[in-house]
């Protein structure tokens, strides 16, 4: 039982890049979360989904694309990667007003 | 829009001791709230959730409270070891914001001493 795994968990980019952030969970959660953390910003939430074939919004969407591709499957894609977006991504997943529960995280760099 | 807050931002303590971590938020409408551990480097881990009819709930040397009607929350650690030295989160679930989704408080820092 793996819990949250997430892929790469180390990426660097060039301004303008592309790239896809994977994330699974092997809880049966209907719900799925990516948040990013910065340094005196604390976690904030990018998009969620609450169910398979639902997305939506959260925080700081912007410069940002999520796909739930399955029940256990949840991606984020950054289209044209900016400095800005230099920070790490985590993965969470839920059942309902349960505890969620987070993967390892993904660093990215963005030169 | 719900606001997490956690005083201290670090906290230094020599071993052994007991300590409290507190969380403050802004709404009282909560569904739960949870305590994280984050080790530097790796990601959360999951310590303790109370929902929100409840008033605390226990898991070896941690027990976390509740008083929603305050909007606190504390985390209390008995017998501290260096072990526990880590950065630990408090974070809400508010009606409102879809799907259950977290809003986080910045963090204590514990140190435990030797």
């Amino acid at each position: 039982n793996a819990g949250v795994t997430q892929t790469p968990k180390f990426q660097v980019l060039k301004t303008g890049q592309s790239m896809t952030l994977q994330c699974a969970q092997d809880m049966n959660h209907n719900s799925m979360y990516w948040y990013r953390q910065d340094p005196g910003m604390g976690l904030r939430l990018i998009y969620y989904s609450a169910s398979e074939g639902t997305t939506d919004k959260g925080e700081v969407p912007n410069g940002y694309n999520v796909s739930r591709l399955n029940k256990r499957e949840f991606s984020l894609r950054l289209e044209s990667a900016a400095p800005s977006q230099t920070s790490v991504y985590f993965c969470a997943s839920s059942g309902g007003a349960r505890a969620q529960y987070f993967g390892p995280g993904t660093r990215l760099l963005v030169l | 829009k719900q606001e997490v807050t956690q005083i201290p931002a670090a906290l230094s303590v020599p071993e052994g001791e007991n300590l409290v971590l507190n969380c403050s938020f802004t709404d009282s409408a909560i569904y739960n709230l949870q305590w994280f551990r984050q080790d530097p480097g790796k990601g959360l881990t999951s310590l303790l959730l109370i929902q929100s009819s409840q008033r605390e709930q226990t898991s070896g040397r941690l027990n976390a409270s509740l008083d929603k009607s305050s909007g606190r929350s504390t985390l209390y650690i008995a017998a501290s070891q260096p072990g526990d030295s880590a950065t630990y989160l408090c974070a809400v679930s508010s009606p409102g914001a879809g799907s259950y989704q977290l809003t986080f408080g910045k963090g204590t820092k514990l140190s435990v001493i030797p």
